[in-house]
């Protein structure tokens, strides 16, 4: 399968543990993003990476929010002190190179479940 | 600020009916437009979009879309609607950002056979 890979599928964590996705886009990408989607809503908007400079950050990853992309390759979200509030679906996604004024299309992986008690 | 709103939030068809879903958009500047397809279990999928040209798009399995710059629109229209249509559908725009995507809330759509 050459698609968006992502692990763990599903995560139940205690609140106040740290938890780390990781991302594995399709390998000619070179822009990934990660999203983050609740029950009745689309994505939103959390962090892109284009090689491995992440680019933008939404105000919706506080400071207990880090990710990395350290080879230009996979990419990993880290939640620190993880929040009941962080109970989510995180996606990743990926996209290839596009002229600077169009939005490539992306291609989304099968997200990480996050369960926080 | 940039947003994509979807009108309908849960549709109900039978098969073989037509289908519309409205998206909305409002923002100015290069207007790339995009449906996602999220089926029960699987992850989202790129159903069709709109970077520039003709207004009337023609993605996979029988959707089409028709951008309307007058009326900020790009709706999802299917003649013939399948049980198998039954997942979750997003509109999606440019988000604030330079590259982040912003999403519509969302249609779930179930067609009773």
């Amino acid at each position: 399968d050459t698609g968006v890979s992502q692990n763990p599928r599903h995560k139940i964590t205690k609140r106040g543990q740290n938890v780390t996705f990781r991302c594995d886009p399709i390998s000619e990408h070179n822009r990934l993003y990660w999203y983050r989607q609740t029950l009745g809503q689309g994505p939103e908007f959390l962090t892109y990476f284009q090689n491995e400079a992440q680019l933008e950050k939404s105000r919706l990853l506080s400071d207990r929010f880090s990710a990395e992309r350290p080879k230009g390759s996979f990419s990993t979200l880290e939640i620190q002190r993880t929040e009941q509030g962080d109970s989510a679906m995180y996606l990743c996604a990926s996209s290839s190179l596009l002229s600077d004024t169009q939005h490539g299309e992306q291609y989304f992986g099968p997200g990480t479940r996050l369960t926080v008690t | 600020a940039q947003s994509v709103s979807q009108h309908n939030h849960h549709v109900i068809l039978s098969e073989a009916a037509s289908l519309e879903l409205g998206c909305n958009y409002s923002y100015g500047g290069t207007v790339n437009l995009f449906w996602y397809v999220q089926y029960p279990g699987q992850h989202l999928q790129l159903l069709l979009k709109y970077f520039s040209g003709d207004p009337l798009v023609k993605g996979i399995k029988g959707f089409e879309a028709e951008f309307i710059k007058s009326k900020f629109s790009f709706n999802l229209r299917k003649p013939s609607v399948q049980w198998s249509d039954t997942a979750e559908y997003f509109c999606a725009g440019p988000g604030t950002g330079r590259r982040a995507l912003t999403f519509g809330s969302g249609t779930r759509l179930q067609v009773q056979p």
